[in-house]
């Protein structure tokens, strides 16, 4: 069955750092894969997709992601975090393909400091 | 364009009680899908609906149903309700027919259900 883990349940970085936030999937064929931002209070908002193709994708507000197969890893990245970032980040995996369904993983809450 | 709406925003009931909430897609939209939120389960999905029709089911009991009208509105139910059933319920839409391989999914802010 497919699934996502999101080792990371908080992390903590000033702002103007670096961020990588960790996701590892299963599934037995080509992953479908999304990283998806909620802010307190809010629904959550796609910040990008990798369906296929080059390996390494771009997303907005500054985010990147890597498709590594071999490690079964789609890690989301941002050169410089800004205060504005911190909120919690899913992972998640189609569940089916042709449908809407999303298995996610737990997330990890994002906290900056000044 | 206005984005996805779901009503109400919060809602507290007691155990025993039915829920319903509803959910209206962007215009155009064809595709409705609702997920549960909690602490513990984290995002689960529920069932999703297109064309009216149910295109697939999460793993929850029979106590959870939803529904799909004409206009692509869709309205899910909770009978029996259960303090576990405290959550916030995402509901979610998409243009495409082809799921998710072919479209994006836009979510709205959600439902707060309260069980007391």
């Amino acid at each position: 069955a497919q699934s996502v883990t999101q080792p990371d349940i908080h992390i903590t970085v000033s702002e103007g750092a670096s961020l990588e936030l960790r996701c590892n999937y299963s599934y037995g064929a080509t992953p479908y894969l999304f990283w998806y931002v909620q802010s307190p209070g809010q629904g959550l908002q796609l910040l990008l997709k990798y369906f296929s193709g080059d390996t390494l994708v771009q997303g907005i507000k500054g985010f990147e992601a890597e498709f590594k197969r071999s490690q079964s890893s789609f890690n989301l990245r941002k050169p410089s975090v800004h205060w504005s970032d911190a909120a919690e980040y899913f992972c998640a995996v189609v569940g089916s393909y042709n449908t809407d369904k999303l298995i996610f993983g737990t997330g990890t809450r994002l906290q900056v400091f000044p | 364009k206005a984005g996805v709406t779901q009503t109400p925003r919060y809602l507290i009931k007691t155990r025993g009680q039915q829920v319903t909430l509803s959910c209206s897609p962007i215009s155009g939209h064809r595709s409705v899908s609702w997920y549960q939120q909690t602490p513990g389960q984290g995002l689960q999905f529920l069932f999703e609906y297109f064309s009216e029709t149910q295109r697939n089911k999460g793993n929850f009991p029979g106590r959870f149903s939803g529904r799909q009208f004409s206009n692509s509105r869709s309205e899910m139910n909770v009978s029996t309700l259960e303090l576990g059933d405290s959550a916030l319920y995402l509901c979610a839409s998409s243009k495409a027919s082809g799921g998710l391989i072919t479209g994006e999914l836009f979510f709205g802010e959600g439902s707060r259900l309260t069980v007391l």
